[in-house]
């Protein structure tokens, strides 16, 4: 098992273009975490995935986020319009709850980083 | 009032001594209570977990939790220059999801 697999790990795009990254959690893991982190911050969630139900959304992200995760296992986080606001890590996780008593235990994959200009 | 609090530092010790760090938190129904450890450009990576009151200790390191003080500690013993790095306290409340304070930047000098 090679861990939590993000891609593309840098991105960098013009204002107003989308873009999308993507997740491969820990193959048994059922949960997976999207989180923002910019410099300086701790990571901020965004949303998260119980196999492919969305449970949780920050109210903070706009609609021009998106995220799905269709078959329960990779997920997808699009941005559309981005702003420039939008440069930051984005920052995949993923944990089995099932798992004995180690509830709540994420393990992040290395980050894609955006850059808009 | 931010839903988990760190002081952002930097935290600067000596090699050999003893590193403290402290996190409170808001939420009095948070149940589990984490500390990663991120080196700059990196991703985090979990370094201990804590459920209940008390101390849990690993290796160097050590979890201390106090629910009533809604306050959480961590203690690294013969800090290493390899200790530096930015360490994350993140809680767990009623929902599934983590909320991470703002770091704390520890440097370790020889």
């Amino acid at each position: 098992d090679t861990g939590v697999s993000q891609d593309p790990r840098h991105k960098i795009t013009k204002r107003g273009q989308n873009v999308t990254f993507r997740c491969d959690p820990i193959s048994e893991h059922n949960r997976l975490y999207w989180y923002r982190q910019t410099l300086g911050q701790g990571p901020e969630f965004l949303t998260y995935f119980q196999n492919e139900a969305q449970l949780e959304k920050s109210r903070l992200l706009s609609d021009r986020f998106s995220a799905e995760r269709p078959k329960g296992s990779f997920s997808t986080l699009e941005i559309q319009r981005t702003e420039q606001g939008d440069s930051a890590m984005y920052l995949c996780a993923s944990s089995n709850p099932l798992r004995g008593a180690n509830t709540g235990e994420l393990f992040f994959g290395e980050g894609s980083r955006l850059t808009v200009l | 009032q931010k839903e988990v609090e760190q002081n952002s530092g930097p935290l600067s010790v000596p090699e050999g001594a003893i590193a403290s760090l402290n996190c409170t938190y808001s939420d009095r129904g948070s149940q589990s209570f984490f500390w990663y450890r991120q080196y700059s450009g990196k991703s985090p990576e979990l370094i201990m977990s804590i459920y209940s009151n008390g101390d849990k200790e690993d290796g160097r390191f050590t979890a201390q939790l106090n629910k009533a003080s809604q306050y959480v500690s961590l203690l690294i013993r013969d800090s290493q220059p390899s200790d530096s790095a930015t360490y994350l306290c993140a809680v767990r409340g009623n929902t599934d999801k983590l909320i991470f304070g703002t770091g704390t930047r520890l440097q370790v000098f020889p």
